[in-house]
């Protein structure tokens, strides 16, 4: 099976950094991705690492270690529109994605 | 235009019941998802469908049966609802299912159905 673990909850201020981490321990591991679903709504893809590193794509980065079984999202410039919560999914062997149970974010003038 | 619909977007009925939940993509996708997620977030698979063919059917009371009359269609049928099924239910779409040579296929979701078993 998998285990995907991260914080429940996290408070930011608007214009800040956060990151928002995340740990698995999984076998045949095949890629992570990085959902972000506001209240009330539907989840919509932000990132997909498979290899380690760090990928950018404007203000929200992820970044992989698989030896580390270890992920974290950097969101920058914080805007109170991204106050949402944040799934991390593993994606092992020809499995579906298993989602963790989300960190919500608040972001605070 | 949508690419994932669901209706109803919200469900209200008694225990004992049983309700349909419809869901239609118009991405030319193959494969095909319901997922609940619970009061506490918690996102789960619960059916997936390839081509119309059922690829995966996780520990699901026997009360859902997903339907598929059509690649762009996946209905979910319950049966004799209980408190327990009240949850948010997700339909969701991607490309192709999900293989080691392309195991970057995004999920599309559509909207939600909030059910509520009183």
């Amino acid at each position: 099976g998998q285990n995907i673990d991260q914080p429940t909850e996290m408070t930011a201020t608007e214009g800040a950094i956060v990151q928002i981490n995340c740990t698995y321990q999984t076998s045949g591991f095949n890629g992570l991705f990085w959902y972000q679903q506001h209240a009330g709504e539907a989840p919509t893809f932000l990132s997909y690492n498979v290899l380690d590193g760090l990928e950018e794509k404007g203000r929200f980065s992820s970044f992989l270690s698989r030896s580390k079984g270890y992920s974290y999202l950097l969101l920058k410039e914080l805007q109170m529109k991204d106050s949402a919560s944040y799934l991390c999914a593993v994606r092992s062997g020809n499995t579906p994605l298993v989602f963790g149970k989300g960190t919500r974010l608040s972001v605070i003038a | 235009d949508t690419a994932v619909s669901q209706t109803p977007k919200y469900l209200v009925t008694q225990m004992g019941n049983d309700k349909s939940i419809k869901c239609e993509q118009n991405l030319g996708h193959d494969t095909m998802y319901w997922y609940k997620q619970d009061s506490k977030k918690f996102l789960k698979i619960m059916f997936s469908y390839n081509n119309k063919e059922l690829i995966i059917n996780e520990t699901v009371p026997n009360r859902f049966s997903p339907k598929s009359p059509d690649k762009a269609h996946l209905n979910l049928h319950i049966n004799s609802l209980e408190l327990g099924d009240s949850a948010v239910y997700f339909c969701a779409s991607s490309q192709d299912i999900w293989k080691r040579t392309n195991p970057n296929e995004k999920l599309f979701f559509g909207s939600g159905t909030q059910l509520s078993v009183l």
